[in-house]
């Protein structure tokens, strides 16, 4: 079955801090991965992609993520957090022709001053 | 450029009633899809619009659920009669092609039944 497992529901990180979010996922074919942040008042927004190549992905808002294949993860990852980074943040996957993805539950981020 | 329009944001109603809920795409995107998140829990799939047609309606609950497609532009997605577990956030997307894996997404339209 096709999942996606995001374990934190919530993570609080001081600003300034470095951030890691995690995700696994359960997917039966190649699975190309994305993460998703939905900031208060808006909708979901693209943060980053994989399709293949380069297992470390560079994002907008100066976020990373690195699939890991073996640990069938897609860790989200910012070296020294903001205060407008605090969001909800979706991991999703999906096929080839990205017509189907499956979303995480979500991670709320909060960010302390 | 103007985004992804969902009206409306927010809506209450009674179980048994019926509500509609609309998505005005991206001007030009002709994939528009409906995703549904309950209780805090994973958004889920619900179908897939090329144009006017269903691509992929697999993810619809049930028969209570109806989407359209009016001339491939704006979708409506009706639910009735609506019961309580239909509550949740409704989230409409839209994307040019299907190369790029890149959705762009409205703001939801949050459903409560009581």
């Amino acid at each position: 079955a096709q999942s996606v497992t995001q374990p934190d529901i919530h993570i609080t990180v001081s600003e300034g801090a470095s951030l890691e979010l995690r995700c696994n996922y359960s997917y039966g074919a190649t699975p190309y991965l994305f993460w998703y942040v939905q900031s208060p008042g808006q909708g979901l927004q693209l943060l980053l992609k994989y399709f293949s190549g380069d297992t470390l992905v560079q994002g907008i808002k100066g976020f990373e993520a690195e699939f890991k294949r073996s640990q069938s993860s897609f860790n989200l990852r910012k070296p020294s957090v903001h205060w407008s980074d605090a969001a909800e943040y979706f991991c999703a996957v999906g096929p080839y022709n990205f017509n189907k993805f499956y979303f995480g539950s979500g991670t709320k981020l909060n960010v302390k001053p | 450029e103007a985004g992804v329009t969902q009206f409306p944001s927010h809506s209450v109603i009674e179980k048994g009633q019926t509500v509609t809920l609309r998505c005005d795409p991206i001007s030009g995107h002709d994939n528009l899809y409906w995703y549904r998140r309950v209780m805090g829990k994973e958004i889920k799939f619900l179908l897939h619009f090329v144009k006017e047609s269903k691509q992929d309606e697999s993810g619809m609950p049930n028969n209570r659920f109806l989407a359209e497609r009016t001339g491939g532009t704006y979708s409506t997605l009706k639910v009735q009669p609506a019961e309580l577990e239909d509550s949740g956030v409704y989230f409409c997307a839209s994307s040019l092609g299907t190369n790029t894996g890149e959705l762009f997404f409205g703001e939801g339209s949050r459903l409560t039944v009581l």
